[in-house]
């Protein structure tokens, strides 16, 4: 198993600002992902973070919109830009379990934003 | 393009009734299919996953390739099990951490 820890743990944020998340693993892992859960939706995927190479984004989401950092093997930032209200959502951050390719997710808590 | 649909938002049953949240799929591949949970004030966490064909809590879910289905099945509900329940699927391949969520069924268990 793994423990992830994320902050904030929730924020009120203005229009046209940008946050940037934090995703702390308890171990080392190749792949971070992070998904968003918008209000009353299910959860997105929005990209995978690599340590030592750029991160991979699902359709729909932009390295402009959402930049990713991954320094190590157990950190993680993702930057929400320019946020508009459309971009209240719960952001998860999850590492699989075992070697990969298990399907088995360990979460964080979530970072819940609200955008004014 | 794979989906999850889970057609139930909210259901509610009473202590010891027999529960059933449905999950049906779309994928042209061989899928593997997930049931995830969160319980109140926690985070969401795997519950079992279709090749694992194990019972975990008393639920058990049978992946139907015909209906394209994969509903989550408990004979007697208990109070504790009211969560919010996901179907997850993964892709064949190198899927690795990429899953698609249906939206999501609340479960309430009644005294």
């Amino acid at each position: 198993s793994a423990v992830i820890s994320q902050k904030p743990s929730r924020d009120i944020c203005q229009r046209g600002t940008s946050l940037t998340i934090q995703c702390q693993v308890d171990s080392q892992v190749t792949m971070m992902f992070w998904y968003r859960q918008q209000p009353g939706q299910s959860l997105t995927l929005i990209a995978t973070a690599n340590q030592g190479s750029e991160a991979t984004y699902e359709s729909g989401f932009v390295i402009d919109k959402f930049p990713i950092s991954r320094p190590n093997l157990t950190f993680s930032t993702l930057t929400v830009s320019n946020m508009s209200p459309e971009d209240s959502s719960i952001y998860l951050c999850s590492v699989e379990g075992g070697s990969g390719g298990t399907g088995e997710l360990f979460f964080g808590e979530g970072s819940r934003l609200t955008v004014l | 393009a794979q989906r999850v649909t889970q057609p139930e938002k909210l259901l509610s049953v009473f202590k010891g009734a027999p529960v059933e949240l449905k999950c049906n799929y779309s994928y042209s591949g061989s899928p593997e299919l997930f049931w995830y949970v969160q319980y109140s004030r926690q985070r969401l966490q795997l519950l079992l996953r279709h090749i694992s064909r194990e019972s975990i809590k008393g639920f058990t879910a049978d992946l139907n390739k015909g209906e394209t289905s994969f509903h989550l099945k408990k004979p007697f509900a208990q109070e504790e099990d009211s969560a919010m329940y996901y179907c997850a699927l993964m892709a064949g391949g190198t899927s690795y951490g990429k899953l698609t969520f249906g939206q999501g069924t609340i479960l309430t268990v009644h005294p």
